[in-house]
């Protein structure tokens, strides 16, 4: 079955440096590849999404890279704030199965 | 505005004792799922449903059960609740099944079962 893994569980940065979370996956490469935010006892927010045949999409400071052949993807926070401290969840939609699959989380802090 | 409210946000309960979880959704959309969150173990899906009256099982089905009778609503229900299921619950929907579409989360109910 699919493991998914996020990088340490928790990520500690300073102010207005760039934070870089890590998803990495096991076996078959997912279709979709999206990424959310949750804040303490709030539901996730959705934040961004990559398509398999994308390499990298961008929204304001945020990007995220889609590499297959690393089975990997990499979700980075430019000139990150402390505003940004929050658990961020890679979630894999996969050809096969009804399922999304949510990576544990990292759990990122940025420090003032 | 457009969102997905889940009922109640807390709750404490007793061993056996039946409950149900509200969900609804204002987007019209056409899939929903619940989750519950652990710690260590992430978001895992309990039941989702493709539309009205089209239910199946996630990853971990047992001790649920669901209802889809409008598209709108989506209620959760533990017949027979074990301390075992004691853990924050969410509803999400969104468009279609697909994982280009977006999944809109409920704020969340912690339940206890004691």
């Amino acid at each position: 079955s699919q493991k998914i893994e996020q990088n340490s569980e928790a990520l500690n940065i300073q102010e207005g440096k760039t934070a870089t979370l890590t998803c990495n996956y096991t076996n078959y490469s997912p279709a979709y590849l999206q990424w959310y935010r949750q804040d303490p006892g709030r539901g996730p927010v959705f934040l961004l999404l990559i398509r398999e045949n994308e390499k990298e999409k961008r929204k304001e400071r945020l990007k995220v890279t889609f590499d297959t052949t690393l089975k990997q993807s990499l979700f980075h926070i430019t000139a990150s704030q402390p505003a940004d401290s929050a658990t961020y969840l890679c979630a894999l939609d996969f050809y096969y199965g009804q399922n999304f699959v949510f990576g544990p989380g990292t759990r990122l802090s940025v420090l003032p | 505005e457009a969102q997905v409210t889940q009922n109640p946000r807390y709750l404490i309960t007793v061993t056996g004792k039946k409950l149900t979880v509200t969900c609804s959704q204002n987007m019209n959309h056409e899939y929903m799922s619940w989750y519950r969150q652990d710690p260590g173990l992430g978001l895992r899906q309990i039941y989702y449903s493709m539309n009205v009256e089209v239910t199946d099982k996630g990853d971990v089905p047992e001790g649920y059960k669901v209802s889809r009778k409008e598209k709108r609503n989506f209620p959760l229900i533990l017949e027979s609740p074990s301390p075992n299921q004691t853990s924050l619950y969410f509803c999400a929907s969104s468009l279609s099944r697909s994982g280009k579409n977006i999944q809109y989360f409920g704020a969340g109910t912690r339940l206890s079962v004691l």
